[in-house]
């Protein structure tokens, strides 16, 4: 069973600065990872997939970069509506799939 | 427009059985795998299982197998999470989702289990 594991748990930062997320996965999972933000009452959307390919109408601020173990989820020109917990997930070899318990974003 | 409409809040009591339902439409029915992924009160997501409705070949996470049923009825391009008997622990927000990277998630179905 793979784990995966994200850091930081929370991560605060300025408006119009660059938060970047830790995703690492305890054995490879190529580049079957995908990356979700999800807001309060809300259910989680789909922003990656593949590591790096941004899913439909997802803005280019978000990008993802990776493989194998090591994942980066890089939000840039950060916004008040970025605000969110996001998770990644592996489908390697699925099913199953498995998530990271999650890094939350704060705008300062 | 690709969606998944999900039923409505349940309030249940331990013991009592229940089925939750999704809607599909918009897309291919029966050549999408559909799933179920629970969030408990304040915690994270969890992968239940999928359904792939074409041929109801049917996989669990290990954590789940046991503990609820999922189905298909691909004329009614609807998928099913089922309990027998209900927990308190059950107590949890349930999406249904599409495919293995989740692309499509359905609204959520808030199940409350209290006596």
């Amino acid at each position: 069973e793979t784990v995966m594991t994200q850091s930081p748990a929370t991560l605060s930062v300025s408006a119009g600065e660059t938060a970047t997320l830790s995703c690492r996965a305890s054995q490879s999972v190529n580049s079957n990872l995908a990356w979700y933000q999800q807001k309060p009452g809300q259910a989680p959307r789909l922003l990656i997939h593949g590591a790096s390919t941004r899913a439909t109408g997802i803005p280019a601020r978000f990008s993802g970069s990776g493989s194998g173990t090591e994942f980066i989820l890089t939000i840039s020109s950060l916004q008040s509506e970025d605000s969110a917990v996001y998770y990644c997930q592996h489908y390697n070899n699925w099913p199953p799939v498995a998530f990271g318990g999650g890094t939350k974003v704060e705008i300062k | 427009e690709v969606q998944l409409v999900q039923s409505g809040a349940e309030v249940k009591k331990p013991g009592e059985s229940l089925k939750i339902s999704c809607k599909a439409s918009g897309y291919r029915f029966t050549s999408n795998w559909i799933g179920w992924v629970r969030q408990m009160p304040g915690k994270g997501l969890e992968w239940m299982g999928t359904i792939y409705p074409g041929d109801s070949d049917t996989r669990y996470n290990p954590s789940f197998r046991g503990q609820v049923t999922i189905s298909a009825d691909k004329s009614i391009t609807t998928a099913y999470l089922h309990w027998s008997s209900l927990e308190p622990s059950d107590t949890a927000v349930y999406y249904c989702v599409r495919g293995d990277y989740l692309d499509v998630w359905g609204e959520g179905t808030t199940v409350t289990v209290s006596s």
